[in-house]
């Protein structure tokens, strides 16, 4: 089982500032890594796909990098809709893995 | 407007059953693989089980093989997980997601998610 690690767990920020968070993988995934966002008491949404590919309707201030086993998921300008936890996982290998989360909570 | 929309959720006692199912619209459903992924309250999110479009392949997490079936029904846009065996762990909310293309794997959209509670 590929293992996906987040890190920060926490990620304090002000809005207009930059996030950025960070996602490995315990083996190379290739460009097969997603990232989610998630707000209280929602589903999941899409954010990134293919490691970089913003979903439609994404703002460009998302923006994803990486290939293999390290991956980075940047907030550029953070606004109040942001904050949420982030979640990413591998659909290279069986079974899916998700990543624990980062939660990016207002400074 | 592609839609999924879960059902089934409750209450039911450790050692219980119970059904879960997902109506899709909007899209041809039986061009898609399909997914079960559930959240533990206040936890993370969990993959759970993967069925191919013609159900030629099925997936599951460790955590619950043996005990889940998923399955589709193509005639009728609907997903399916049937849960033997339930155990207090099994408590969480349970999402039906569709990948996002048919050869593009990550998972959108997601449906809002249904309940379930394994609980005496």
């Amino acid at each position: 089982e590929i293992v996906i690690t987040q890190s920060p767990a926490t990620l304090s920020v002000s809005p207009g500032e930059r996030a950025t968070l960070s996602c490995r993988a315990s083996q190379s995934v290739s460009s097969d890594l997603a990232w989610y966002q998630q707000k209280p008491g929602q589903a999941p949404r899409l954010l990134i796909y293919g490691a970089s590919a913003r979903d439609t309707g994404v703002p460009a201030r998302f923006s994803g990098r990486g290939s293999g086993t390290e991956f980075t998921l940047t907030i550029s300008g953070l606004q109040s809709e942001d904050f949420a936890v982030y979640y990413c996982q591998q659909y290279n290998n069986w079974p899916r893995t998700f990543g624990q989360g980062t939660k990016v909570e207002i400074k | 407007e592609v839609q999924l929309v879960e059902s089934g959720g409750g209450l039911v006692r450790p050692g219980g059953s119970l059904t879960l199912s997902c109506a899709a619209s909007g899209f041809t459903f039986s061009s898609y693989s399909m997914n079960w992924v559930r959240q533990a309250p206040g936890k993370g999110l969990e993959w759970v089980s993967s069925i191919s479009g013609s159900s030629g392949y099925m997936y599951y997490a460790d955590s619950v093989k043996g005990r889940f079936t998923i399955s589709r029904d193509n005639a009728k846009n609907s997903l399916y997980l049937q849960m033997n065996g339930l155990r207090a762990e099994d408590t969480a909310v349970y999402y039906c997601a569709r990948v996002f293309l048919v050869l593009e794997l990550a998972f959108d959209p997601w449906g809002q998610g249904t309940l379930v509670t394994v609980s005496s």
